[in-house]
This record gives structure tokens, C-alpha cells and sequence, in this order.
């Protein structure tokens, strides 16, 4: 199982909105409602920021906010701020128990 | 308040074994899932696999599979990844996390992770 594409980088500034992209196949992102997203600090364990491709965790801003379009899911932070700026992982259901990330994204805040 | 805390950072000899834990409290641990996530130095998030302490039903992501087990005393409220022979490929930071329903990878709980450093 190869992991899902995600770009490595993406950048704005402060108040505009950003998507990260998250790539698989009929086999994963395609094949199940089932996507989640990832905020990861460094040095800290992911956090939980929308789960089943759209769903909010209480206590995630709404800026956040996710979807899917055939086997590729995204991510939307609308009004960026700079305790945006980590890394995020896309995850998707793969079958048979079996869970896949994405290789990260790092977010940047010009 | 939901907690899985994993036991502490460890420092091996290649060709050494190890257990590490992640203890679960404040919810019915036979009741969820336990995932675990290798974060090699660096790198990103890889899937290692699954248990049900409830009836200790596991499952392994084929990259991992023979290299790792996974196991649970649900007696003690503790999930184990164990290796028998360690290689420094496994340095890596390992997470545990909590999985409400199996065919969503919704983590809402993570252990602080155990730092694992296979060094000659």
C-alpha cells in the first residue's frame, strides 16, 4: 500500500484560505466516506481536525473544513492564522480494517 | 477524561526485544479500538495495525505484518507493541490511538507516543 499524495508544502497569508490535497484510489479515499485529517505540532502527537470526510471534532474551529470529489479528498483552512502553520496528514479507510496516510503537508504563513 | 498513556522512551541494542504499553482510562477499554502509528524521524504517519481488547481481534497493516505484535491485557487496561529482534529501522517515535468505529480512521484519543531508539 503506497501512502496517499499529498503536496509537500502550502503557503498563505494571514486571512486567506489554503487546500491541501489528498490523492488515492477506488480502493481508499474513493471507496469509503471515510477520510480524516490530521493537525500535527512538532514534538506533539496528531490531532483529530475533521473526521468521515466532513465531519468537525468539537473544539476545531470552523475554519476547517473538508470533502471529497471521487478519490481525492481536501482540506480547507479558511481565515489563516499562525498557529496554522504544521504539518497535516490526510487518512483514509482502506478496507478490511486497514487505515492509510497521507505523506503529509506543511502549511506555511507568509 | 479519556486517556492512553504509553510507557516511556526507550534506548535498545539492535537484536534486543521490547514491549512498550499504552494504558487507556477514563472509558470502557474492552469497548474501542487500539491503533497503532509509526513516526519514523522526519517522516510522516504509517498505520501499524489494530486490536479489540474486548476479544483481542487484531489485525496488521502488510507492511508490518511478522515484524511487529500487537497485544492487549484487558485486565490492566494495556495495549502492547512488542518486537522480538529490533533492527535500527525501528527508531521511531510510536503512537497509540483510540479508533471509535472500525471503518473510520477517526483518532479522537492519542497516547503522548514512545520515543523508540535502536542504536549499536
Amino acid at each position: 500500500q503506497s501512502a496517499l499524495t499529498q503536496p509537500r508544502a502550502v503557503s498563505g497569508s494571514p486571512g486567506q484560505s489554503v487546500t491541501i490535497s489528498c490523492t488515492g484510489t477506488a480502493s481508499d479515499v474513493g471507496g469509503y466516506n471515510y477520510v480524516s485529517w490530521y493537525q500535527q505540532h512538532p514534538g506533539k502527537a496528531p490531532k483529530l481536525m475533521i473526521y468521515d470526510v466532513t465531519k468537525r471534532p468539537s473544539g476545531v474551529p470552523d475554519r476547517f473544513s473538508g470533502s471529497k470529489s471521487g478519490n481525492t479528498a481536501s482540506l480547507t483552512i479558511s481565515g489563516l492564522q499562525a498557529e496554522d502553520e504544521t504539518d497535516y496528514y490526510c487518512c483514509s479507510y482502506a478496507g478490511t480494517y486497514n487505515v492509510i496516510f497521507g505523506g503529509g503537508t506543511k502549511v506555511t504563513v507568509l | 477524561e479519556v486517556q492512553l498513556v504509553q510507557s516511556g522512551a526507550e534506548v535498545k541494542k539492535p537484536g534486543e526485544s521490547l514491549k512498550i504499553s499504552c494504558k487507556g482510562s477514563g472509558y470502557s477499554f474492552t469497548s474501542y479500538w487500539i491503533d497503532w502509528v509509526r513516526q519514523m524521524p522526519g517522516k510522516g504517519l504509517e498505520w501499524m495495525g489494530i486490536i479489540y481488547p474486548g476479544d483481542s481481534d487484531t489485525r496488521y497493516s502488510p507492511s508490518f505484518q511478522g515484524q511487529v505484535t500487537i497485544s492487549v491485557d484487558k485486565s490492566i487496561n494495556t495495549a502492547y507493541l512488542q518486537w522480538n529482534s529490533l533492527e535500527a529501522s525501528d527508531t521511531a517515535m510510536y503512537y497509540c490511538a483510540r479508533r471509535t468505529v472500525v471503518q473510520s480512521p477517526a483518532f479522537h484519543f492519542w497516547g503522548q507516543g514512545t520515543m523508540v531508539t535502536v542504536s549499536s
